[in-house]
């Protein structure tokens, strides 16, 4: 597609529910990124990916918290027994696979733990 | 590790005014440098990025940032406010070393005053 695609871009569950967040990526682009946003603050990095292995994955706050890309295209962000806490907007990234190249941000999943 | 600080959340200034808004980089290593902005309830856009070319760097919307390596620093600036800049600007740190990813401050928030 044109751009980086993620759904759904909004998502309510209830509080030690299981939820997964899709990211497609611009074509072509090697590296796959997701970051968390909370209300005010800047991105917060999670995980990164090279093809189809997780590059850096030190972001990731605790075992509940887990990302896949089995083909190295799109990535899914899968958050087990979700707690209030986990509320923030998804975001997903992805660039060419070389130095200095920007990231493009898809519109993010904005998740809501009830 | 990278980091940047944005000094400085909230930014006002009337239209017409110059924009500046402070970025500081930590890096090890030679960064490569952005700014995004990040209009409401949308994803984040890239202004324009230092790859270690030229030291001043032009963006989108009349936007542009020097990099001064002496200083740390990768501050923003716009001669002229216009209300439709009124968002808010991260600034972000990428190197080679750590695998591309990108590291992002904490935000300023820009309102222009009519």
């Amino acid at each position: 597609g044109a751009g980086v695609s993620q759904t759904p871009s909004n998502k309510v569950t209830e509080k030690g529910k299981y939820v997964e967040l899709r990211c497609d990526p611009i074509s072509g682009h090697t590296a796959l990124y997701w970051y968390r946003q909370s209300l005010g603050q800047g991105p917060e990095f999670l995980i990164y990916f090279q093809g189809t292995g997780a590059a850096d994955d030190s972001g990731l706050p605790n075992d509940r918290f887990f990302a896949v890309r089995p083909e190295g295209s799109v990535s899914t962000l899968k958050i087990q027994r979700t707690e209030r806490g986990d509320s923030a907007v998804y975001l997903c990234a992805s660039s060419l696979n070389s130095g200095g190249t920007e990231a493009f941000f898809g519109q993010g999943t904005r998740l809501t733990v009830v | 590790a990278q980091s940047v600080t944005q000094l400085g959340s909230h930014v006002s200034v009337s239209e017409g005014a110059l924009v500046l808004l402070r970025c500081n980089y930590s890096s090890s290593v030679p960064p490569y440098l952005f700014w995004y902005v990040q209009y409401p309830n949308q994803g984040l856009q890239l202004l324009l990025k230092y790859t270690s070319a030229a030291t001043l760097v032009k963006g989108i919307n009349g936007f542009e940032a020097e990099f001064k390596k002496s200083e740390t620093s990768f501050h923003l600036t716009k001669p002229s406010a216009h209300m439709s800049d009124a968002a808010e600007y991260f600034c972000a740190v990428s190197a080679l070393n750590t695998g591309n990813q990108f590291y992002f401050g904490t935000g300023t928030s820009l309102t222009v005053i009519p």
